[in-house]
């Protein structure tokens, strides 16, 4: 069975700082891999997703992430974060013939000034 | 704005009834998608269906049903609600049926069961 953690529960940042959001992964056939986005009141945006090909794939709002296959790691980061970029975060995994996502339990960032 | 529309909500309910969630997909999507977000559970998917047809099954009680119709709006039903029932109920709809088609989501029914 698939199945995906995300370590950290809660991350604290300054604004301007840089972010890694820790993702990993655990699937036995090559993943297909999602970072989303929940801001409070709303939906999951999807911010980036990894497929094949190059291993660091780049999304919106300024996020990239790198999937690297010996970690079975999917981590998402930003250069710099805006006070904006205040929410939730869920990383999930899925695979052709298992069209389900499976969902991390999010990390939750906070932006301080 | 996803275009995936929800209704409704939010709902207030009492234990042992029965409540209908309503979704419709983005136009052009024939997938849809069920998740329930609770804080003990996490997102779980329930359940998909694409252009009618159930297509993938997760975890979904047996007190739970849905259904897409033929304009391709989807309902989820819930009956006999449990306090643990209390939860941020998803849609998402996609254009293929397959999980690299990006899915997007609806902003949620708050289901409250009291």
């Amino acid at each position: 069975a698939q199945s995906v953690t995300q370590p950290d529960i809660h991350i604290t940042v300054s604004e301007g700082a840089s972010l890694e959001l820790r993702c990993n992964y655990s699937y036995g056939a090559t993943p297909y891999l999602f970072w989303y986005v929940q801001s409070p009141g709303q939906g999951l945006q999807l911010l980036l997703k990894y497929f094949s090909g190059d291993t660091l794939v780049q999304g919106i709002k300024g996020f990239e992430a790198e999937f690297k296959r010996s970690q079975s790691s999917f981590n998402l980061r930003k250069p710099s974060v805006h006070w904006s970029d205040a929410a939730e975060y869920f990383c999930a995994v899925g695979a052709r013939g298992n069209e389900k996502l499976t969902f991390g339990t999010g990390t939750r960032l906070t932006i301080i000034p | 704005d996803s275009g995936v529309t929800q209704t409704p909500k939010h709902l207030i309910t009492a234990t042992g009834q029965r409540v209908t969630l309503r979704c419709s997909p983005r136009s052009g999507d024939l997938s849809v998608y069920w998740y329930q977000q609770s804080l003990d559970q996490g997102l779980q998917f329930l359940i998909q269906y694409y252009n009618g047809e159930e297509r993938a099954k997760g975890n979904i009680l047996e007190r739970f049903s849905a259904q897409q119709f033929p304009d391709l709006h989807s309902e989820l039903n819930l009956s006999s609600l449990e306090l643990g029932d209390s939860a941020l109920y998803f849609c998402a709809s996609s254009v293929g049926d397959t999980v690299n088609t990006e899915a997007f989501f609806g902003q949620g029914t708050r289901l409250t069961v009291v």
